[in-house]
């Protein structure tokens, strides 16, 4: 069973500033890796699929990287609407990372 | 508009039974794989069963296997999860989804809350 770790747990940044969130796969998932945003309340909102395609609507500040087992997701400048959790997925067993928080600092 | 919408979320006793349903609307349904993701309260994302679209591919969480049972019924445009013998730790939101590329999940329903406890 492939498991993902993300890191940091929690991320403190102030608006405009570039956030860089860390997903780290057990075992390799080739590119096979999605981000996702969630927000108090909501459903998650798909961000990234494919390590590095942007879903449809996605704005460009953010972007997805990485391959075989170390995936990063970047958002260039924060915009508040931005401060929330995030989750990475892969597809061996659909299971998620335990999320990062990024909050306001 | 592209929609789920799920239904069926109530206070269950431990050891009862629940049916959740997501009604499916503005896409051709019976293309999609359909999945359900759930949250316990305060927690991460747990992804729980997928079906194909023709109902012959079903997918379960082995934490969760036995007790589900995955269904969709194509003319309605809906997906169904039958969930027996429920804990308390099967409290959560459920959220029903439509799955791309074989494992990511672009559209989501609001989600349904299942409460179990005494």
């Amino acid at each position: 069973e492939i498991v993902l770790t993300q890191s940091p747990a929690t991320l403190s940044l102030s608006p405009g500033e570039r956030a860089t969130l860390s997903c780290r796969a057990s075992q390799s998932v080739s590119s096979s890796l999605a981000w996702y945003q969630q927000k108090p309340g909501q459903a998650p909102r798909l961000l990234i699929y494919d390590a590095s395609n942007r879903a449809t609507g996605i704005p460009a500040r953010f972007s997805g990287s990485g391959s075989g087992t170390d995936f990063t997701l970047t958002i260039s400048g924060l915009e508040p609407e931005d401060f929330a959790v995030y989750y990475c997925q892969q597809r061996s067993n659909w299971s998620f990372g335990q999320g990062t928080k990024v909050e306001i600092k | 508009e592209v929609q789920l919408v799920e239904s069926g979320g109530d206070l269950v006793q431990p050891g009862g039974s629940l049916r959740l349903s997501c009604a499916a609307s503005g896409f051709t349904f019976n293309i999609y794989t359909m999945s359900w993701v759930r949250q316990a309260p305060g927690k991460g994302l747990e992804w729980v069963s997928y079906i194909g679209s023709s109902s012959g591919d079903v997918s379960y969480a082995d934490s969760l296997k036995g007790r589900l049972t995955i269904s969709r019924d194509n003319a309605r445009n809906s997906v169904y999860l039958q969930m027996n013998s429920l804990r308390p730790d099967d409290t959560a939101v459920y959220y029903c989804a439509r799955e791309l590329g074989g494992y990511f999940f672009d559209i989501w329903g609001q989600g349904t809350l299942v409460t179990v406890s005494s």
